[in-house]
């Protein structure tokens, strides 16, 4: 049972331009968001987070939005750049639980072209 | 400031066999997370560690165990390896339980044959 699902293995994108990377949920009890990215041979590392009392939160060129009914977010990198080329993974916890207890999804493999 | 260490980097075992990865926290922290990482998957939950307990513990079976030391480091123990036990096998580390921010490290590779 996949609680966090991330639907697009990949996504390719011209440097300059946006790139959006989506995640969507299924286990309500989910009030805490992470953004993760790994790249090759290195752990990965925290990039952006949201609370569910929150839709919106921005961190320079990162924001992720979230849209609590669609069991649903997203994660805005603009400009994107070539050095943003990783992989990245959405996470959720539920209060109740540590939040050192993250659920992953599978990840998406963004790859920025010059 | 040192951040998150594992060892050993790779390792490779046959079934049936026992390994103990190792990790130590980023300075400052107290409580330690284990991951597991199949290929192509997100990290999984093993369990957590804090104040040399385990606090919450994911889907795994009882081969998976773990120890916290005084200082703060941790051993993750598996026993009875299995083929699908393969996999980098990832140490986080935070300040108290309740923090979203992990520390990875980068991980023991394990390949079991």
């Amino acid at each position: 049972d996949q609680q966090v699902k991330q639907n697009s293995p990949s996504l390719s994108v011209q440097e300059g331009r946006i790139s959006i990377l989506n995640c969507d949920y299924t286990n309500s009890m989910f009030d805490y968001f992470l953004w993760y990215k790994k790249y090759p041979a290195e752990g990965p590392t925290f990039l952006i987070s949201i609370s569910s009392i929150k839709d919106k939160n921005e961190d320079g060129r990162f924001t992720v939005f979230l849209n609590k009914s669609a069991k649903h977010l997203s994660l805005h990198i603009v400009p994107s750049q070539p050095g943003d080329s990783a992989v990245y993974f959405c996470a959720a916890s539920a209060s109740g639980t540590s939040y050192g207890k993250l659920t992953f999804g599978q990840g998406t493999i963004l790859t920025v072209h010059p | 400031d040192a951040g998150v260490t594992q060892s050993p980097t790779h390792l490779i075992k046959t079934r049936g066999q026992q390994v103990t990865l190792r990790c130590s926290p980023k300075s400052g922290h107290d409580t330690v997370s284990w991951y597991q990482q199949a290929l192509g998957q997100g990290p999984q939950f093993i369990f957590q560690y804090y104040e040399e307990e385990e606090r919450q513990r994911g889907n795994f079976p009882d081969r998976f165990s773990g120890h916290q030391f005084p200082n703060y480091s941790s051993e993750l123990n598996v026993n009875a390896l299995l083929l699908g036990d393969s996999a980098l096998y990832l140490c986080a580390s935070s300040l108290g339980e309740n923090t979203g921010e992990l520390f990875f490290g980068e991980g023991s590779r394990l390949t079991v044959l």
